[in-house]
């Protein structure tokens, strides 16, 4: 199975910040990633596909980069909505592989 | 709008079974696979099982299978999961997600379902 690491576990940063979260794969999964937001009670978001792709919706602050094994989301200029729980998951093969999630707080 | 609603959930002695369901609407259900995915309580997200919008193809995790059994009714636009021997460790939110067209993730997720497993 592949393993998705994802880090930091959490984060703490301001409004206006700029942050970004590293997801590693422990083997190449070409560009097939994705990420997701997550708040407590709420279904998770879909945000990014095929590792830098911005879902129809998603405001521009966001986007995600990388390929082969190492990724990151970033946010460009921290809103108040952001502060969430962000995870990767890989869907190169299966079992589809989760991160362990990051928690994004506020400072 | 895409709606995914499941339920099915509830506490549930070791051992014992359960069935979950995901109602869908909004979309044209009999054309997209789907998956269910959980999270254990503190704990991150892990996928469980998908199938082909026919039903044709299913996949498990090694954690749930021969213990779990995905199945779709197109008819009626619903989502299973059979859950047998259930055991702690399966304890968790269920989420059905709705696979995008053509694709491999999910795009769409319910709010999930809590099953707790305690006797």
């Amino acid at each position: 199975d592949i393993q998705m690491t994802q880090s930091p576990s959490t984060l703490s940063a301001s409004v206006g910040d700029r942050v970004t979260i590293t997801c590693r794969a422990s083997q190449s999964i070409n560009i097939w990633l994705a990420w997701y937001q997550q708040k407590p009670g709420k279904a998770p978001k879909f945000l990014i596909y095929d590792a830098s792709s911005l879902e129809s919706g998603v405001p521009s602050r966001f986007s995600g980069s990388g390929s082969g094994t190492e990724f990151t989301l970033t946010i460009s200029s921290l809103q108040p909505d952001d502060f969430a729980t962000y995870s990767c998951q890989q869907y190169n093969s299966y079992p589809y592989t989760f991160g362990q999630g990051t928690k994004l707080e506020i400072k | 709008q895409v709606q995914l609603v499941e339920s099915g959930g509830g506490v549930v002695q070791p051992g014992r079974s359960l069935r979950l369901s995901c109602a869908a609407s909004g979309f044209s259900f009999s054309n997209f696979g789907m998956h269910w995915v959980r999270q254990a309580p503190g704990k991150g997200l892990e996928w469980v099982s998908v199938t082909s919008s026919d039903g044709s193809v299913k996949y498990y995790a090694d954690s749930v299978k021969g213990r779990f059994t995905i199945s779709r009714d197109n008819s009626k636009n619903t989502l299973y999961l059979q859950m047998n021997s259930v055991r702690a460790e399966d304890t968790a939110v269920y989420h059905c997600a709705r696979i995008r067209y053509s694709k491999s993730y999910p795009d769409y997720w319910g709010l999930g379902t809590l099953v707790t497993v305690s006797s």
